[in-house]
């Protein structure tokens, strides 16, 4: 089946500094991502997403980069803040399947030293 | 707040039981999704209904099931449940049944003794 997985467990990252947390995906036939954050004894909270028609996307503070020739996924948060802390999920979903259900990787935890 | 409600937010029972969660979706949203978190598991797609309907299935046992009611709210059924069924169960939502953001609820804590 299909799996995302993350390549770091764990991040830690200075307080104003910019965070990168990676992804890799294993199924070609995904077309559509989104990054989550998950906050202690909260659900998952969505970022932002990409589909594979896009190579960037950009919100607020979070970039979202897409690379679909090496199965790719990478969020960029800018100027890190002690509320990024977080553990962030990156999900893919095959979106011409008519089943939106997302696959999840691990999760990278996310600690900010103020 | 995603707009998406769960209740209840903690359940403790015994194994052998029978327990009921209940999501509560995004007003306007069709889709309700159910999800496992384990320790061990990750986030586990269990299963998707939309607008009433089964629309896919993934790992979810048979003696869990589900269903999607008329005014849209959703109930996940648990039973005979086991050591193994303690994990959080979340519940998310979309506006339509593919290719769309899908926002979560906080969850229900089922813990079996």
């Amino acid at each position: 089946g299909e799996s995302v997985g993350l390549h770091l467990p764990t991040l830690s990252v200075q307080e104003g500094d910019n965070s990168i947390i990676n992804c890799a995906y294993s199924n070609s036939a995904s077309d559509y991502f989104i990054w989550y954050k998950q906050e202690s004894g909260k659900g998952p909270q969505f970022i932002i997403d990409i589909r594979s028609n896009m190579d960037k996307r950009q919100g607020q503070r979070v970039t979202v980069l897409l690379n679909k020739t090496v199965k790719h996924l990478s969020l960029q948060i800018a100027a890190t803040q002690p509320g990024d802390s977080a553990v962030y999920f990156c999900a893919e979903n095959m979106s011409g399947t008519g089943a939106n259900n997302l696959f999840f990787g691990t999760g990278t935890r996310l600690t900010v030293i103020p | 707040d995603s707009g998406v409600t769960q209740t209840p937010k903690h359940l403790i029972t015994a194994t052998g039981q029978r327990v009921t969660l209940r999501c509560s979706p995004r007003s306007g949203d069709l889709s309700v999704y159910w999800y496992q978190q384990s320790l061990d598991q990750g986030l586990q797609f269990l299963i998707q209904y939309y607008n009433g309907e089964e629309r896919a299935k993934g790992n979810i046992l048979e003696r869990f099931s589900a269903q999607q009611f008329p005014d849209l709210h959703s109930e996940l059924n648990l039973s005979s449940l086991e050591l193994g069924d303690s994990a959080l169960y979340f519940c998310a939502s979309s506006v339509w049944d593919s290719g769309q953001p899908q926002h979560f609820g906080d969850g229900t804590r089922l813990s079996i003794l």
